[in-house]
């Protein structure tokens, strides 16, 4: 089994769509991470979670929300989504000896 | 707060050429550094990493990168390149907290 686990892999959606993108991580680490990259930008950070209690944004969290449900699980949802929201997103765990990605998330909003 | 910078956007070099892919970070605390691989429509994947110890890093595929405190640099390197190391490569740092910073990527592109 995969340590990050990202469900859908590839989504496609309507613009004022609700949408929620599901991570999951069997590595025990209590730091979660939402990612999304974009061509030329790298991976830029939208929320993290260092423990089910204690979620924080990232630098583009505008447009987001995120649920950490429990220690394994931590969702990113957009409330209503757009088309700038086209990306490839992230999910990802860390530990001391470095971080774990998921295989990601194609999004798209048409 | 901290930063990485890869100072290359794109790196074209020919088959069995060496090839240096440049990360500069800035942090006001001790830092682990990481270089991670993304394949073509793949997730991505660590390729080596420095926490502590000989400031040389060796990492999968032939790739090795040196920690250089003084001038805060983790250039990753790999003497010969092959047409399968095409891919975009990333840096990042991670503070005592635990934050991940990226940098902005690097395309590595291998020509026959």
């Amino acid at each position: 089994d995969a340590d990050v686990t990202q469900t859908p892999r590839n989504r496609i959606t309507k613009t004022g769509k609700r949408i929620m993108l599901e991570c999951s991580q069997t590595k025990g680490h209590d730091r979660m991470y939402w990612y999304r990259q974009d061509p030329g930008l790298g991976l830029r950070l939208i929320y993290y979670s260092f423990d089910v209690k204690d979620i924080n944004k990232g630098e583009i969290s505008d447009g987001y929300s995120v649920s950490r449900q429990a220690q394994a699980k931590f969702s990113l949802s957009l409330e209503s989504a757009i088309p700038n929201q086209t990306a490839l997103y992230f999910c990802a765990t860390s530990g001391r000896q470095g971080a774990f990605f998921g295989q990601g998330t194609r999004l798209t909003v048409v | 707060a901290q930063s990485v910078t890869q100072l290359d956007s794109q790196v074209p070099v020919f088959e069995e050429a060496p090839v240096e892919l440049r990360c500069n970070y800035s942090s006001s605390v001790s830092v682990y550094l990481f270089w991670y691989v993304q394949y073509p429509n793949q997730g991505l994947q660590l390729l080596l990493k420095y926490l502590s110890g000989s400031t040389l890093v060796k990492g999968i595929n032939g790739f090795e990168a040196e920690f250089n405190k003084s001038q805060t640099s983790f250039h990753l390197r790999k003497p010969s390149v092959h047409i399968s190391d095409t891919a975009e490569y990333f840096c990042a740092v991670k503070d005592a907290g635990n934050m991940l910073t990226f940098g902005g990527g690097t395309r590595l592109m291998v020509k026959p």
